[in-house]
């Protein structure tokens, strides 16, 4: 069965809207997880590590004001795009890790495809 | 950095083989391997760390050169259903937290 899912699987909003997405890991806790973009037929980018309980840590060139990650508890970490435009119109995937080695397989959400009118 | 896959695309007919490969210009700690269909979220294949390790599963398998700083997926006898895009996912250190930087993966498709 599914490890972690996503919600909405897809949406459809105006310019200008912010947009929550949520993750949850739903066989086991997860202290950090990652959230990814992915724009059509390129690669997985990664945005930023939510860890439980402490501020995200955002990569280089993703706008902390705009992608605001909260990681409320060890199941649930929401991303919400704020203030969207439609280049921020792609599809959204989160991970997570069971553990905080290199061994742990890090398990992808179904993804939410975010367009923006 | 971002890992180098070749070939960016492969065509099959059923039951032909298939290597993909994954290249680092750093050290690398990790690989992970993930095949991904359209509209779908990434499916994990298998992770192989430092130290010359091997894995497979079903015809599917994998080595890790550290040497060479490379990865190969083996795809033997493929089936209709290994159509999709093959992703690599490289951690260059073991202390990065797992944070994974993936190739811009390799299109696979297998023809009847």
């Amino acid at each position: 069965g599914a490890v972690v899912s996503q919600h909405p699987s897809w949406v459809i909003c105006k310019s200008g809207t912010s947009v929550k997405i949520e993750c949850r890991s739903l066989d086991f806790q997860a202290t950090t997880m990652f959230w990814y973009r992915q724009f059509p037929k390129q690669s997985l980018m990664l945005m930023a590590t939510s860890n439980e309980g402490s501020k995200a840590t955002y990569e280089q060139g993703v706008e902390k004001d705009k992608f605001l990650i909260n990681h409320a508890s060890l199941t649930l970490s929401t991303l919400t795009v704020t203030s969207a435009h439609p280049e921020d119109s792609s599809f959204y995937i989160c991970s997570v890790k069971r553990g905080s080695t290199s061994t742990d397989t890090q398990y992808f959400g179904p993804g939410t495809r975010l367009t923006v009118l | 950095q971002q890992p180098v896959q070749s070939p960016q695309a492969v065509i099959l007919r059923e039951g032909e083989d298939a290597v993909i490969n994954c290249s680092s210009s750093k050290a690398l700690y990790s690989v992970h391997w993930y095949r991904q269909k359209h509209g779908e979220a990434p499916v994990f294949l298998m992770i192989l760390l430092k130290g010359g390790e091997q894995k497979g599963h079903d015809k599917i398998s994998a080595s890790f050169n550290e040497k060479k700083q490379q990865s190969s997926l083996y795809l033997t006898a493929s089936q209709l259903s290994y159509s999709g895009t093959y992703f690599c996912g490289t951690e260059i250190e073991e202390t990065s937290g797992s944070r994974l930087t993936f190739g811009e993966g390799t299109q696979l498709t297998v023809n009847p």
